[in-house]
């Protein structure tokens, strides 16, 4: 079974500097999709960013941007020029690239707590 | 389109009674799926239903657990009888795709006292 490992439970940094996040994740497939949701206190899951791990080229959403390590399985997100409504709940996800025997659906990490100061 | 909509966005309940949460998926979706938010376990997902037909319910925590999707635009899941550890934010989403992008709904948040 795949598994996400976020080992900063929380975060916290200064307006309009930058941010990262850690994830990493383990799994036995080659292909698959990788995930960044933000969840506000409003509880509305949000995607931040997306990854297809046959690309070797970093996605990227305006101040938004991964670092994506195939070989070490690891997908970071980096918020660049923080801004106060960036304060929210991250997860990271990883979706399988084959359906069946259980695999399907998002499998999340437990979720980093970012906190911007201002 | 105004989104995944889930209904009630807050359930308070009294343990052994029966809780019914909604949800009307994005419009030409084929797939639903059903998440549970807990802060031990994270979120999980309990089923997901393709063209309104259950595929995978092998999250369903229990018996107590069912979930039906009678359309295209209408999903239910269903508690009973409801016991305190039920207690948790219940999301629901819904994608074009099985490996498209999930737009999920605000969530239920069901309290079981």
């Amino acid at each position: 079974a795949q598994t996400v490992t976020q080992s900063q439970p929380e975060m916290s940094v200064q307006e309009a500097e930058t941010v990262t996040l850690s994830c990493t994740y383990d799994t036995s497939e080659s292909d698959y999709y990788l995930f960044w949701y933000k969840q506000p206190p409003s509880r509305q899951m949000i995607l931040v960013i997306r990854q297809e791990a046959y690309k070797q080229q970093n996605a990227t959403e305006n101040r938004f941007s991964v670092n994506f390590q195939k070989a070490a399985k690891s997908f970071s997100l980096k918020i660049s020029d923080s801004q106060l409504g960036d304060a929210a709940m991250y997860f990271c996800a990883y979706l399988g690239m084959y359906s069946g025997g259980g695999a399907d659906g998002l499998t999340f990490g437990k979720g980093t707590h970012l906190i911007i100061q201002p | 389109d105004a989104g995944v909509i889930q209904s009630p966005r807050h359930e308070v309940t009294e343990m052994g009674q029966e809780v019914t949460l909604r949800c009307k998926p994005i419009s030409g979706h084929d797939y639903l799926f059903w998440y549970r938010q807990t802060m031990m376990r994270g979120l999980e997902l309990l089923i997901y239903f393709n063209n309104n037909v259950p595929i995978d319910d092998s999250g369903m925590p229990e018996d107590r657990f069912s979930a039906k999707m009678p359309n295209a635009s209408f999903s239910t899941l269903k508690i009973q009888p409801s016991e305190p550890r039920d207690s948790a934010v219940y999301f629901c989403a819904s994608s074009l795709g099985i490996h498209t992008e999930a737009f999920f709904g605000q969530g239920t948040r069901l309290t079981v006292v």
